[in-house]
């Protein structure tokens, strides 16, 4: 069965504690995603990339980095975190940005900044 | 700007009726459109998507979605609800990006609350 592994499911971390959140995937897809989940918000896209090395802002870039070194694999950086970053915390890959599949999503990663 | 709207937070039913859930869209060109469905504590499943062809699309779990061009919608739609139905639906579409990269645009959800 096809997948994509979040880490962790719950952080805890105190404001300004640098968090890495890894996400691996094992469908050999090009794309890769991070987006934050909060309630009456839907979805909303921090960072992409469509291939190693490369890496796109989303719609909310702001407070976050990412890396992808290899292909399997995508980490989103929170730098210094802040109670705003509060959220749950999705990963999702694609086959190709070339054909109108959907996403796979893993099982999220929720963040509570005290 | 593509868009996706869910104009209900909750839709109540109860088993064994029907259900909707609905959702508009705002996509320039042809839409590539996706409802994915959350448990509790996971990630998104994939239901259903709409690409070209049938507007009658047919998913996972016994659902379908009926694409309108007219009414720009495509709503989510199942005969006969289940309570192992209750769940956050998500309605998502594909936006196309400079470099012919593309990005899905969620909804801001609809909880399904089925009742006994």
């Amino acid at each position: 069965d096809v997948k994509v592994t979040q880490s962790s499911r719950y952080l805890v971390k105190r404001t300004g504690e640098k968090v890495f959140l890894e996400c691996v995937q094992d469908m050999d897809h090009e794309n890769m995603f991070w987006y934050r989940q909060d309630p009456g918000l839907g979805l909303r896209l921090i960072y992409f990339s469509y291939d190693v090395k490369m890496k796109e802002k989303g719609d909310i870039p702001e407070g976050y980095s990412v890396s992808r070194e290899k292909k399997e694999r995508f980490s989103l950086i929170l730098e210094s975190t802040s109670t705003n970053q509060t959220s749950m915390y999705l990963c999702a890959s694609s086959l190709s940005h070339r054909t109108g599949g959907g996403y796979t999503f893993g099982s999220g990663t929720r963040l509570t900044v005290v | 700007a593509q868009s996706v709207a869910q104009p209900e937070d909750q839709v109540n039913v109860a088993e064994g009726n029907p259900l909707t859930v609905k959702c508009t869209y705002s996509v320039s060109g042809n839409p590539y459109l996706f409802w994915y469905v959350q448990y509790p504590n996971r990630g998104l499943q994939f239901l259903l998507k709409y690409i070209t062809g049938d507007n009658l699309v047919k998913g996972s779990y016994g659902f379908e979605a009926e694409f309108n061009k007219s009414q720009t919608s495509f709503h989510l739609k199942k005969p006969s609800a289940l309570v192992s139905d209750s769940a956050l639906y998500f309605c998502a579409v594909r936006s196309v990006l400079s470099g012919g990269y593309n990005k899905l645009i969620f909804g801001a959800g609809t909880r399904l609350a089925v009742h006994p």
